[in-house]
Order: structure tokens, then sequence, then C-alpha cells
């Protein structure tokens, strides 16, 4: 039974590199998302895909921010021109059409020097 | 503006009494709720959730109760055990199923 996995578990950048981070859903799981956590908080939703089809971006999702699903499995999240501010924890989920309870990875921790 | 919230950052628990973990919505038009359990350096792991079509949802140790009227959801784990000191995130499903959480709770279940 393989759960969402997440790669790299953590990321040391300096700002202004460009950091790519990829999520592997749970195979039958159509239903993709990506939140970001930082200190304090709880995760914020930052977009969505079902299957290949990115739906939804939240404004939190400034044009650095660019994230694909190319065959509708894994997907992958580019961070362009890190930010200290880009440093927190990304969170990858995801869920079948048919159930709204969404299943998270172990995140990819990411510390913009 | 929150729209789900947690007002207690810390709670803390002796072995084996209840802990009660409370979450507000103001959202009247949520209508799904699911608590996450989180350890340092890990992702959420879910816990337990609830439609709004029922006030009450359980699960061995973990009682989840929702309140429409009120807007209310909380948490109840008997017997609390030390490996339940965690972080504990509510979480709203909204209109396009997303997930909407609260700020989160930390939890120390002392031996």
């Amino acid at each position: 039974d393989t759960g969402v996995s997440q790669d790299p578990r953590h990321k040391i950048t300096k700002r202004g590199q460009n950091v790519t981070f990829r999520c592997d859903p749970i195979s039958e799981h159509n239903r993709l998302y990506w939140y970001r956590q930082t200190l304090g908080q709880g995760p914020e939703f930052l977009t969505y895909f079902q299957n290949e089809a990115q739906l939804e971006k939240s404004r939190l999702l400034s044009d650095r921010f660019s994230a694909e699903r190319p065959k509708g499995s894994f997907s992958t999240l580019e961070i362009q021109r890190t930010e200290q501010g880009d440093s927190a924890m990304y969170l990858c989920a995801s869920r079948t059409a048919y159930q709204e309870t969404q299943y998270f990875g172990p995140g990819t921790r990411l510390l913009v020097l | 503006d929150q729209q789900v919230k947690q007002n207690s950052p810390s709670l803390s628990v002796q072995e084996g009494r209840i802990s009660i973990l409370n979450c507000d919505y103001t959202n009247s038009m949520f209508d799904y709720f699911l608590w996450y359990k989180k350890y340092p350096a890990e992702g959420p792991t879910f816990l337990i959730s609830i439609s709004s079509i029922k006030d009450k949802n359980e699960d061995g140790r973990f009682t989840v109760f929702l309140n429409k009227s009120a807007k209310h959801l909380s948490l109840h784990i008997v017997p609390s055990q030390p490996g339940d000191s965690a972080v504990y995130f509510c979480a709203a499903v909204d209109s396009s199923y997303k997930l909407i959480f609260g700020s989160g709770t930390r939890l120390l279940v002392r031996p």
C-alpha cells in the first residue's frame, strides 16, 4: 500500500535560484492538490488538478510558481527566482473522485537562504 | 478572513483522560469536515471526518461532534495516550473541494 510520496523531503537553496518538487499521488487518485504550510499556520491551498487539467489556482500562487501534471499521474511544482518568503513546507495531497478525504504526502521542506 | 478557526493553540492533558479539541467555522455552506494529526516534519495524517448530515461520528478512541447551528465541531480522544501528542488540524471542504484548515492545536498528553 503506497501512499502519496514527495521528493525531495528537504531542499536548501539560495535566493534567486529555481527549485522543482515532485509529487506522486496514490495510484487510483485522479485529484491532486498542492498546499503550503508555514510555521504556526495550517496548510493553505495553492492549486488543484483533476487528471492533467489544472482547475484552480490560489492567489497565493504568484507568477513565479508553476505546477504541472502532464500525464495525469505525478505532478511537479516549480518556483522560479526563489525568495526568502517562499521558505515553507510544501504539501501534496490526493483523493479519488468519489470521496472528499484528501491523503497527504510527507511534504517538502524548503529553506531559502 | 479565517473561515476555520481553532482558538486554542495548545492543550495539555493527563494520560488516560479525555482530550477535547475545538473548531469553529463561519461559512454555513461547508458540509464536510475532517480532522488531521500532524507530527513535526511529516505531512498531515487523516484521522476522522464528518458530514453535515450527521452530528456525530466515532472511530475507536476518536469521536467528532458537529453542531451546525453553532458552526462548531469538536474532536474527543478517549482515553488520551502519550502517542497522541501532536498538532491537530480541523479542515472544511469548500465548494471546489479544496480544504480550508484551521491554525491547529498542539496537544500534549502527559504520562
